[in-house]
């Protein structure tokens, strides 16, 4: 069975520009997660969405915004680029709302912004 | 706010060492504890986790126990391998917050043949 998977891999913006991250679900997992990852520190959580809802948010600026689409797939936006949101960008997907449920994390993307 | 303080890295150890990676928490009520672990150019994976106090939790050689009194969970294994090279992440949730995890700053193992 395939993991989750996000796109693309890599990243390189500059500053002011705006970036769209994917993220792929383990099939028949109905929540998404997303978490930011600077190097040198552990992930930092930035949303959850489950069957297309939010359904929580961490301490981001409104310049994060994400959506789930009907088939559970989600996306990461990030608008007006600073350098410090050059980070890894990490997907994780579960059958439920709780953190309890084992959360399943993508290999992440490295957003580089110059 | 929750946080999860764990023992600064790197961490360099001999193959068949006795390894200890000390993690501690600070949240309200009674969080439920987990180690992740990150193995090189692989996503984060669940090693192991505990729900309530005195829980051990346990997998692949490793454990660790969820200690209340002290505010612990600290990672053990008896004999490491050099396949456990990797950043262990110590992590809770719980609360009013169950739908995230905090992480702490991850710690970098490295064991040589």
């Amino acid at each position: 069975d395939a993991g989750v998977t996000q796109s693309p891999t890599h990243l390189i913006k500059t500053r002011g520009q705006q970036v769209t991250l994917r993220c792929s679900p383990i099939s028949g997992h109905k929540s998404v997660s997303w978490y930011q990852q600077v190097l040198g520190q552990g992930p930092q959580f930035i949303f959850q969405y489950y069957e297309k809802e939010e359904r929580g948010r961490g301490n981001f600026p409104d310049r994060f915004s994400a959506r789930q689409f009907p088939n559970y797939s989600s996306e990461l936006n990030v608008n007006a680029l600073l350098l410090g949101d050059s980070a890894l960008y990490l997907c994780a997907s579960s059958s439920g709302t709780s953190a309890l449920d084992t959360q399943y994390f993508g290999p992440g993307t490295r957003l580089t912004v110059l | 706010g929750d946080s999860v303080t764990q023992m600064e890295g790197p961490v360099t150890l001999s193959e068949e060492a006795f390894l200890t990676i000390n993690c501690t928490y600070t949240a309200t009520g009674y969080p439920s504890l987990f180690w992740y672990v990150q193995y090189p150019g692989e996503g984060l994976q669940l090693l192991l986790k505990a729900t309530k106090a005195d829980d051990k939790g346990s997998n692949k050689g490793f454990e660790a126990t969820y200690r209340k009194e002290t505010t612990s969970f600290h990672l053990e294994k008896g004999s490491v391998q050099v396949s456990d090279s990797a950043v262990y992440f110590c992590a809770l949730t719980g609360g009013g917050s169950n739908y995230k995890l905090t992480f702490g700053k991850g710690t970098l193992l490295t064991v040589n043949p």
